[in-house]
This record gives C-alpha cells, structure tokens and sequence, in this order.
C-alpha cells in the first residue's frame, strides 16, 4: 500500500458533529489528495493539496475543510457532518511528473447518522 | 466538461476467458491515461500508465491501449482469473494543477469458475 495510513478506518457519527479524518504518508510525495466514493459516482476529488500549506479544492469540497501542515500529513475535516457525507473517503499520493503514479490508501468507511 | 465514461458497467465472464474493457474521455489538456483495479474494501491499485505517445501497454494478463486522437482506451484481460474479479477504473490525467484525476465510473467484473 505504498506507506499510506489512513485513520480511522470506519467511523459513526451524529448530524452536526465535527470530523476530522487523517492520511499519514511515508513516501514524501509532494501531492496528496482527498477522494469521496459513492454508489454510480466514482471517485471524485474534494481537495488536493500540492505541498505543504498548499492546498486547493477539487469539484465536490463544499462542507469540507483540509489542513497540511507536514508533508507527511493531511486532514480532511467535515466541521458540521450531513448524511450527505456518509462515503467511503480514499487518500491518495503522488510525486511530481506526469507519468507520476498515485497511491491510494484503504479508505475511510464513514457513516452520519 | 472533463468526463471519463466506462464501458459495460458490469460483465460477467467465466474463468480462463478474455475480456475488454472500453473507456471514453472528454479531459483536456490531456496528460496521461490509467487503469486502476480495486477489489472490494481496498484502495485503486496502478495497473499501467500510458502518455499521449503511447499506443499500448502491458502488465501482466492486461493489456491497455489508447487512441489518442479519438479519445479512447481498452483494457483487455488475458486468461481470465478468479483472482480478476473487482473494478476496473479508467482514469485520465490533465496537464499542470498538480495532475489532477478524473476517475470514470468503473466497470465491476465478476469471473466465475
């Protein structure tokens, strides 16, 4: 799996509560992105970042928040949870260059109730 | 708008059997083009990685192709193995913004003995 650690791996929570999900990285990849999976969707992004304190938003970032504050660390924050956002989320990494491949870790499973 | 559609959504096929996968994309400027397998509950693993100047590449039982100018890709499986069942997600890469991905829908196949 490359070096990616996501945590947790599967969360429950209430509507309106904050939750912050982490992807951890050995591989010191420059790029590091924050997917969303759900059923005849696909992937889709929700923020990338491109270096540390760098980040900008992908097509489905409304409700989300990222922070980068080491390269090695990325947090994805849902600062009021909605059932919308019961997904399974994927981080991935990457390094520069285009034939650069992207890493993905696990998944989060998470659940708004 | 940058779309990447897959091609059946689900096929069926019986062990030791070939297949092919078929992916259309709008992405531009274009980079490069994925194929990615995930097996339920895991993370997209890298299959190949092809640039515009590529036709074809192989790993393994699977063989990808790209058209460039129509815009197309295959992705044939060689052989098939139970060990082949999961999605198939084509993806393409547009040039700067930190490569940013677009992920197709995926095409689940499931190999039966």
């Amino acid at each position: 799996d490359a070096g990616i650690t996501q945590s947790p791996r599967h969360k429950v929570t209430e509507t309106g509560t904050p939750v912050t999900l982490r992807c951890h990285q050995t591989e010191n990849h420059r790029y590091m992105y924050w997917y969303r999976q759900d059923p005849g969707h696909g992937l889709r992004l929700i923020h990338y970042s491109y270096g540390v304190k760098d980040t900008d938003k992908g097509e489905v970032s409304d409700g989300y928040s990222v922070s980068r504050s080491k390269t090695e660390d990325f947090l994805l924050t849902l600062e009021s949870a909605t059932s919308s956002q019961t997904s399974v989320y994927f981080c991935a990494t990457g390094g520069q260059g285009e034939n650069t491949e992207a890493f993905f870790g696990q998944g989060t499973r998470l659940t708004v109730v | 708008k940058n779309q990447v559609e897959q091609s059946p959504q689900s096929l069926i096929i019986l062990e030791g059997k070939n297949c092919t996968l078929q992916c259309n994309y709008t992405v531009s400027p274009f980079s490069n083009l994925r194929w990615y397998k995930q097996d339920t509950g895991r993370g997209p693993v890298s299959l190949t990685i092809m640039t515009f100047s590529e036709n074809t590449k192989s790993n393994g039982r699977y063989t990808a192709t790209l058209d460039a100018d129509t815009k197309q890709s295959s992705l044939h499986i060689t052989a098939s193995q139970l060990s082949d069942s999961a999605s198939y997600i084509c993806v393409v890469s547009r040039e700067a913004a930190g490569n940013k991905l677009t992920f197709g829908g995926g095409t689940r196949v499931l190999v039966k003995p």
